[in-house]
């Protein structure tokens, strides 16, 4: 069964570091997502990445965030400056449609930082 | 604030009895709900989704949905000790892209 997959599993960096969490979609989903769940919380929406721009954004999404679809298959999202309170799990997540269709989710990154 | 309300819990519930997970949406004009289960540590799962008002079965599990009261609930019959989990009510919000989750119910069967 094709599954969403993510990488790193875990990732350590120090405060004000440049992360980079990598995804890859299922293979025939157009719309691609990121969610981070801090420890103990909720499932956090951060952006929603269609025909290669962000359809929509939440206001964690700020500066220091952003998305791109470097090939065909990789979605990754970039933190420029990591912060403490960045430390979460982000899951990246994707559907064959937009507008409320099922979405899929990855194992998740767990990042810590430090 | 759009929000999706759950009762935190944990719901307690003896093995092969009925779990009923319930939850409530506000935006009127939400039409996909989902519930996900989570396992500590892991991704959220798609159990069910839903569109229509009424009841919707898939195997052990019933997701019922009625728009009126904007109330979404999850019935898991023969409950198994594996259904200990959380368990992720969550809802699209006006035909948008994203889905707001709501906090989630802990649910543990006991043996």
């Amino acid at each position: 069964e094709p599954e969403v997959t993510q990488t790193p599993s875990h990732q350590v960096t120090q405060m004000g570091q440049e992360v980079i969490l990598r995804c890859v979609p299922i293979s025939n989903h157009l719309y691609f997502y990121w969610y981070r769940q801090i420890l103990g919380q909720k499932v956090e929406f951060l952006v929603s990445f269609y025909n290669n721009e962000i359809s929509e954004k939440s206001e964690i999404f700020d500066d220091q965030f952003s998305v791109e679809r470097p090939d065909g298959s990789n979605f990754t999202l970039k933190i420029r400056s990591t912060k403490l309170e960045d430390s979460a799990m982000y899951f990246c997540a994707s559907s064959e449609q937009g507008g409320g269709e099922t979405q899929y989710f990855g194992p998740g990154t767990r990042l810590l930082v430090l | 604030q759009k929000e999706v309300e759950q009762n935190s819990g944990p719901l307690s519930v003896p093995e092969g009895a009925i779990a009923s997970l319930n939850c409530t949406y506000s935006d009127r004009g939400s039409q996909s709900f989902f519930w996900y289960r989570q396992y500590s540590g892991k991704s959220p799962e798609l159990i069910m989704f839903i569109y229509s008002n009424g009841d919707k079965e898939d195997g052990r599990f019933t997701a019922q949905l009625n728009k009126a009261s904007q109330y979404v609930s999850l019935l898991i019959r023969d409950s198994q000790p594996s259904d200990s989990a959380t368990y992720l009510c969550a809802a699209e919000m006006n035909r948008d892209d994203k889905i707001i989750f709501g906090k989630g119910t802990r649910l543990h069967i006991l043996p």
